[in-house]
């Protein structure tokens, strides 16, 4: 059970393009999600924590212009690289945990998104 | 200030050795949980087990075990055994209940070598 699924695996795009990433929980509900990106070699870096019906709340130094995120539902965040750069490059990670945003209970990662911008 | 150390950057082994991967933590919470995951090279992150602060207790797992010492504020975990397929980065952390956020060591680098 708890399983995340994020789409999609790999995205290779031109400077300037929009992409969106989605995190969907499979087996249970998801009331907040995590966002994270993760430079070659280095540990995961939270960006943000979406919480569905409402704003995200974003890490300090991350843009909320740049990095747009929905949780319109119990299952599904959504995370849009706005006019990506190659600096925006990366492997960006969500996760969810059973039980919502105070639970104990480990986060379950998807599969992670490589993203390489022209 | 909460934080996650992992001092090893890297460990290089040959199969069938035993190894160790260290992590200590710095939290002011007195409730608190640490996990170890797994990142194979494909990228997912893999649970591995949670502990709460108010559980002492070794774990063992197959080969996996966990010593969690509160006195020296560590969590390492050994591979019995090692294999090649354990060649993975592994990644500790602590989710402190001031903010329910999680937050990641730097990472071991394990390299096994057949």
């Amino acid at each position: 059970g708890a399983v995340v699924s994020q789409h999609p695996s790999r995205v290779i795009c031109k400077s300037g393009t929009s992409v969106k990433i989605e995190c969907r929980s499979l087996d249970f509900q998801a009331t907040t999600m995590f966002w994270y990106r993760q430079f070659p070699k280095q540990s995961l870096m939270l960006m943000a924590t979406s919480n569905e019906g409402s704003k995200a709340t974003y890490e300090q130094g991350v843009e909320k212009d740049k990095f747009l995120i929905n949780h319109a539902s119990l299952t599904l965040s959504t995370l849009t690289v706005t006019s990506a750069h190659p600096e925006d490059s990366s492997f960006y990670i969500c996760s969810a945990r059973v039980g919502g945003f105070n639970s104990n209970q480990p986060q379950h990662f998807g599969d992670g998104t490589r993203l390489s911008i022209l | 200030a909460q934080k996650v150390t992992q001092a090893q950057t890297e460990i290089s082994v040959v199969e069938k050795e035993d190894v160790t991967l260290d992590c200590v933590y710095e939290t002011r919470d007195t409730t608190y949980y640490l996990f170890w995951y797994k990142q194979p090279p494909s990228g997912e992150l893999v649970f591995l087990i949670r502990r709460n602060s108010f559980d002492e207790q070794n774990e063992i797992s197959g080969r996996y075990s966990w010593n969690f010492q509160k006195s020296t504020s560590s969590f390492n975990f050994t591979i019995t055994a090692s294999q090649v397929v354990d060649s993975a980065v592994y990644f500790c952390a602590l989710t402190y209940t001031g903010g329910f956020k999680t937050i990641f060591g730097a990472g071991t680098r394990l390299f096994v070598k057949a």
